[in-house]
């Protein structure tokens, strides 16, 4: 059974502050890291695709790394505002035709 | 809007009874998985159909079954209905037979009551 956890389960952080959190995955038979941004009342959303050992990502004021010899990502939020408020999931998969395993997700809150 | 949709948003039905959701991929993906959003659960993989075919199963229970019509859109029926089958059901349509980019639908809220 495939484990992807993620850690913090929620975050509040104030309005222009910066902040990241992790996704940790199983570093063999690894194919490609998902994720996927999900705000309440829509549907899941692709942030990034990483597949290569060292990958940075980046997206406006969100960015994440790689690393597959440990088996864990981490996603970047710089300058937190509040439309940024939503659910961040990851998920992993090891190339094969199963879907994406996702980890249950980082629910982040900005104060403003 | 992700180009996948997904009918109907929002299903009442009783426990015994048998419902399909249905979904149409993003115009030309040839693949759509569907998933399953519990209370406190993950996104669980429920099933794979890539250009008509199977591809691969998940956690699905016996009781479902799905398939992926010509036309590629794909139905998801669910037999012998049970309160915990209340859940969120999401398609998700992608390009190739690996699952690359996701792109999903808005969802099904099944309630079983």
């Amino acid at each position: 059974i495939l484990n992807v956890e993620q850690s913090p389960q929620s975050l509040h952080v104030q309005e222009g502050d910066s902040t990241n959190f992790t996704c940790s995955f199983p570093s063999s038979n690894f194919y490609a890291l998902h994720w996927y941004r999900w705000e309440t009342a829509k549907s899941p959303e692709a942030l990034f695709v990483m597949t290569l050992n060292g990958d940075e990502k980046k997206k406006g004021r969100i960015s994440a790394t790689l690393n597959t010899k440990e088996g864990y990502s981490y996603l970047y939020i710089k300058g937190s505002q509040p439309e940024d408020s939503a659910t961040y999931l990851c998920a992993f998969t090891g190339g094969g035709a199963d879907g994406l395993t996702f980890g249950k997700g980082t629910h982040l809150i900005i104060q403003p | 809007d992700s180009g996948v949709t997904q009918t109907p948003k929002h299903l009442i039905t009783a426990t015994g009874q048998r419902v399909t959701l249905r979904c149409s991929p993003r115009s030309g993906d040839l693949s759509v998985y569907w998933y399953q959003q519990s209370l406190d659960q993950g996104l669980q993989f429920l099933i794979h159909y890539y250009n008509g075919e199977e591809r691969a199963k998940g956690n699905i229970l016996e009781r479902f079954s799905a398939q992926q019509f010509p036309d590629l859109h794909s139905e998801l029926n669910l037999s012998s209905l049970e309160l915990g089958d209340s859940a969120l059901y999401f398609c998700a349509s992608g390009a190739d037979s690996i699952p690359d980019t996701q792109y999903f639908g808005p969802g099904t809220r099944l309630t079983v009551l």
